[in-house]
């Protein structure tokens, strides 16, 4: 099966500082990688999204790249806010529609 | 936006007994909903894909019938824990793909489950 893995599990910076997550999959059968946004006792918010045929993707500070062939995709926040703090998620997602999510990665910000 | 909406919220239950979580599609239609599982400070786990109209399918390790899923229409699922214990207990998340299949997934706001 799909097996995803995400680094760092824990990131701090300072705010306006940029922040990078890294996430890698096995299953090439995966052409849908969204990234959530969690915040404590809350459900997992979608914050941007990428699909296979795209290598790049930009929503104002936050951005997705992906190499599809080397099987990693990325999330890019810049000038980073203390309400950016929360733990993100990484997702492989198959044609069907199966997910599979990265162990998330804690982001402080610091003010 | 699309809406997925859980009940209850929150549950309490005794070690023994069965609790059924429901999630349902607000605004739109979902051939397709997953059931997953969230430990504290942890990822989410699938346990299984609920297909309207067929047979869930579980992921490895996730036990069917202690975790009875039916996905009775194009707008709801449902989970039941059955002869629940405090291991149980847990953060159950639900989620749903927009018709047709492939489309976007949309998360429930989850089910704190505790058993005593």
């Amino acid at each position: 099966g799909e097996n995803v893995e995400q680094h760092p599990s824990t990131l701090s910076v300072q705010e306006g500082d940029s922040a990078v997550i890294k996430c890698t999959y096995s299953d090439s059968a995966s052409n849908y990688f969204p990234w959530y946004k969690q915040e404590l006792g809350k459900r997992p918010q979608l914050i941007i999204d990428i699909r296979s045929n795209v290598g790049e993707k930009k929503d104002q500070r936050i951005a997705v790249t992906l190499n599809k062939t080397a099987k990693h995709f990325s999330l890019h926040i810049t000038e980073t806010q203390p309400e950016d703090s929360a733990v993100y998620f990484c997702a492989a997602i198959t044609n069907a529609g199966k997910s599979t999510f990265g162990d998330g990665t804690t982001l402080t910000v610091k003010p | 936006g699309a809406v997925v909406s859980q009940h209850p919220s929150w549950v309490i239950c005794k070690s023994g007994t069965s609790v059924k979580i429901e999630c349902r599609s607000l605004d739109f239609q979902a051939t397709t909903m997953f059931w997953y599982r969230q430990f504290p400070k942890q990822s989410l786990m699938l346990m299984a894909t609920s297909n309207e109209g067929s047979k869930a399918t579980y992921e490895q390790g996730v036990e069917k019938d202690k975790f009875l899923i039916n996905h009775a229409s194009l707008t709801l699922s449902t989970l039941t824990v059955t002869s629940a214990h405090p291991e149980d207990s847990s953060f159950y998340i639900c989620s749903a793909i927009r018709d047709p299949p492939g489309g976007e997934q949309y998360f429930g706001p989850g089910t704190r489950l505790t058993v005593t």
